[in-house]
């Protein structure tokens, strides 16, 4: 079973510039999550989604950061215009429906998109 | 305060020791906790978790659990130079039951 996915896995931008990172959460899982991690503060959550639905945004840093999920199958997120203390490792991380007890609270995490605005 | 906290070291144990691994959480509510794997340059991975009080063995790994002291742990037996890597503590609260929040991360240096 393929795991989380997600695009570009590395990508270097100039400051100002759009940009969007995607990823695909693993088939059936009906949560997604994306984290920023940095040295200096760990890894954060920014947003999740229950069955394409945002349900919790609190970590977005600011208006710049934007997130969707179309599809069960496809969510983006979206830094516009960027800027250099965005440059970080950006997770994409799935999970599956909780149907006993909590056994079905684990996270599942993407390979990350490496992002560096210069 | 942090909901979940770690020492963030390094700690450097070596080889064939116990590495113990501490975490805290501020969320009494917290009902599940996770011990996650990061090796340098990759994506966390999940080793542990647990969500009853007590421990909960699992090969060359033990995680605890104390909810009345608000305490989990992480102790792995015959530390292998593999193991070397940051080791993330998660847990999630009865408000953020569907999210999970990590501490730091503690840095574990395993020395042959």
């Amino acid at each position: 079973d393929a795991g989380v996915i997600q695009s570009p896995r590395h990508e270097v931008t100039e400051m100002g510039q759009e940009v969007t990172l995607r990823c695909k959460p693993i088939s059936g899982h009906n949560s997604l999550f994306w984290y920023r991690q940095t040295m200096m503060r760990g890894l954060e959550l920014l947003i999740y989604f229950n069955n394409n639905v945002p349900i919790d945004d609190s970590g977005m840093p600011e208006d710049r950061f934007s997130a969707k999920m179309p599809n069960a199958s496809f969510s983006t997120l979206k830094i516009q215009p960027s800027e250099p203390r965005d440059s970080a490792v950006y997770f994409c991380a799935s999970r599956g429906a909780s149907l006993w007890g909590n056994s079905g609270n684990t996270i599942y995490f993407g390979e990350g998109s490496w992002l560096t605005v210069v | 305060q942090k909901e979940v906290e770690q020492n963030s070291g390094p700690l450097s144990v070596p080889e064939g020791a116990i590495a113990s691994l501490n975490c805290t959480y501020s969320d009494r509510g917290s009902q599940s906790f996770f011990w996650y794997r990061q090796y340098s340059g990759k994506s966390p991975e999940l080793i542990m978790s647990i969500y009853s009080n007590g421990d909960k063995e699992d090969g060359r790994f033990t995680a605890q659990l104390n909810k009345a002291s608000q305490y989990v742990s992480l102790l792995i037996r015959d530390s292998q130079p593999s193991d070397s890597a940051t080791y993330l503590c998660a847990g999630n609260g009865l408000q953020g039951a569907q999210k999970l929040v990590f501490g730091q991360g503690t840095r574990l240096t395993i020395n042959p």
